[in-house]
């Protein structure tokens, strides 16, 4: 189906390892985003990408790390999960980033609880 | 980006109008006005933007003051399903990325 889809939906995970979040789009979109929301402090951008092999750090992007090898797919990788890290994270893609026209599409979320 | 200031929540009746404003007093000329929401723990959705004039669509209308400072979305005959938290994002020509700030917390009440 056409759309925006993240995978897991949800996940625990313990401090230390290794989780990396999924996300696919299939509208060709050139602009994907990574955003998390917390209690208290709304969505917050991580990192974006403007094109295949083109990223660049959001608000915040410490203990992140993104690629972007093929339009379709930004996946998201926390290198060595923390605490800090719980929470729900968004990922989004837009077909252009100006002039008006730059209506971001969300996908569903994934939810992580790290211990 | 220019930044907004939105009321932290807002109360609206089922079937009246709800007007929820948004001050983006340091906008700049390339500056366009987004509005978005999230329903509970849904992933946000676009409503409708718009640059200097007012602007309608199936979902609601955007009405932008003359010096661009301040802006009211208007849901015309709100519902119980529009409760949810609405952003004001003030994004720039050009501009990458959008950023969020704290939104209004909309509640519509039966």
């Amino acid at each position: 189906d056409a759309g925006i889809t993240q995978s897991p939906r949800y996940k625990i995970t313990e401090t230390g390892r290794q989780v990396t979040l999924m996300c696919h789009q299939t509208w060709s979109h050139s602009y994907m985003f990574w955003y998390r929301q917390d209690l208290g402090h709304g969505l917050r951008l991580i990192y974006y990408s403007a094109a295949a092999d083109i990223t660049d750090k959001g608000e915040v992007p410490d203990g992140y790390v993104v690629s972007r090898s093929k339009t379709e797919n930004f996946p998201l990788t926390l290198e060595s999960a923390t605490r800090s890290q719980t929470s729900v994270y968004f990922c989004a893609s837009s077909a252009r980033s100006w002039g008006g026209t730059g209506e971001l599409f969300f996908g569903e979320g994934s939810r992580l609880t790290v211990l | 980006d220019a930044k907004t200031t939105q009321p932290p929540s807002m109360d609206c009746a089922e079937g009246r109008a709800a007007n929820l404003p948004c001050n983006h007093s340091t906008i700049s000329g390339n500056e366009y006005v987004y509005w978005y929401r999230q329903i509970h723990s849904q992933g946000p959705q676009y409503i409708i933007h718009g640059l200097k004039n007012n602007e309608t669509n199936e979902m609601a209308s955007l009405i932008i003051t003359e010096d661009r400072k301040s802006s009211t979305l208007i849901l015309p005959h709100a519902t119980l399903r529009d409760t949810a938290v609405y952003y004001c994002i003030v994004r720039g020509v050009g501009a990458q990325k959008l950023v969020f700030g704290q939104g209004t917390r909309l509640t519509i009440n039966p």
